[in-house]
């Protein structure tokens, strides 16, 4: 079974400055995508990146950019730029590619890490 | 607008009072899934549906059902909820039944049980 591990449950960060997550996860999988959710008080999850692993360049999408690393099982994302309205929970999810014996589509999820912008 | 709804969002029940979650998607969705959210756990898969009438158990099945008789719809039934499903439950689809990478979530259910 596939695990994920996010290992800073909290993080402050000021606005305009960068701050970078942390995500390792455990695979004998070879095809997989990575993600990572964004949750604000509104609770409503926010896909906010998505990498294939077979792909080596790094997923960006304006101010968030990941930092994958295959080989160690590393996927972090950065956060540019911070804005108080990126002030939310950041949860990072793995999903097998394709159809599979155990699920179909299951992402996992992480924990959760809970970014504070603060002015 | 594309969406996926659910209701109700909030819910206090007792225990063993059975209670249905509806889930709607009008975006002609092949997958469908069910997640809870619990502190320090993230979500975790209680069900999914790759189409209509084809379900199967995620990680956390024990105490839901669910159907999928039409397309557009995946409701969660608790026949006998109990305070360890107190939690924050969403609804997922994706249009892509082959490998759903792209889920969309709904708002999100909060259900007490007391």
């Amino acid at each position: 079974a596939q695990t994920v591990t996010q290992s800073q449950p909290e993080m402050s960060v000021q606005e305009a400055e960068t701050v970078t997550l942390s995500c390792t996860y455990d695979t004998s999988e070879n095809n997989y995508y990575l993600f990572w959710y964004k949750q604000p008080p509104s609770r409503q999850m926010i896909l906010v990146i998505r990498q294939e692993a077979y792909k080596q360049q790094n997923a960006t999408e304006n101010r968030f950019s990941v930092n994958f690393q295959k080989a160690a099982k590393s996927f972090s994302l950065k956060i540019s730029d911070s804005q108080l309205g990126d002030t939310a929970m950041y949860f990072c999810a793995f999903m097998k590619f394709g159809v599979t014996t155990d699920s179909w589509g299951k992402l996992q999820f992480g924990a959760g890490t809970q970014v504070v912008v603060t002015p | 607008e594309a969406q996926v709804t659910q209701n109700p969002r909030y819910l206090i029940t007792v225990t063993g009072k059975k209670l249905t979650v509806t889930c709607s998607q009008n975006m002609n969705h092949e997958y469908m899934s069910w997640y809870r959210q619990d502190p320090g756990l993230g979500l975790r898969q209680i069900y999914y549906s790759m189409n209509v009438e084809v379900t199967d158990k995620g990680d956390v099945p024990e105490g839901y059902k669910v159907s999928r008789k039409e397309k557009r719809n995946f409701p969660l039934i608790l026949e006998s909820p109990s305070p360890n499903q107190t939690s924050l439950y969403f609804c997922a689809s994706s249009p892509h039944g082959g490998s759903p990478y792209e889920q969309y979530f709904g708002p999100g259910t909060r259900l007490t049980v007391t």
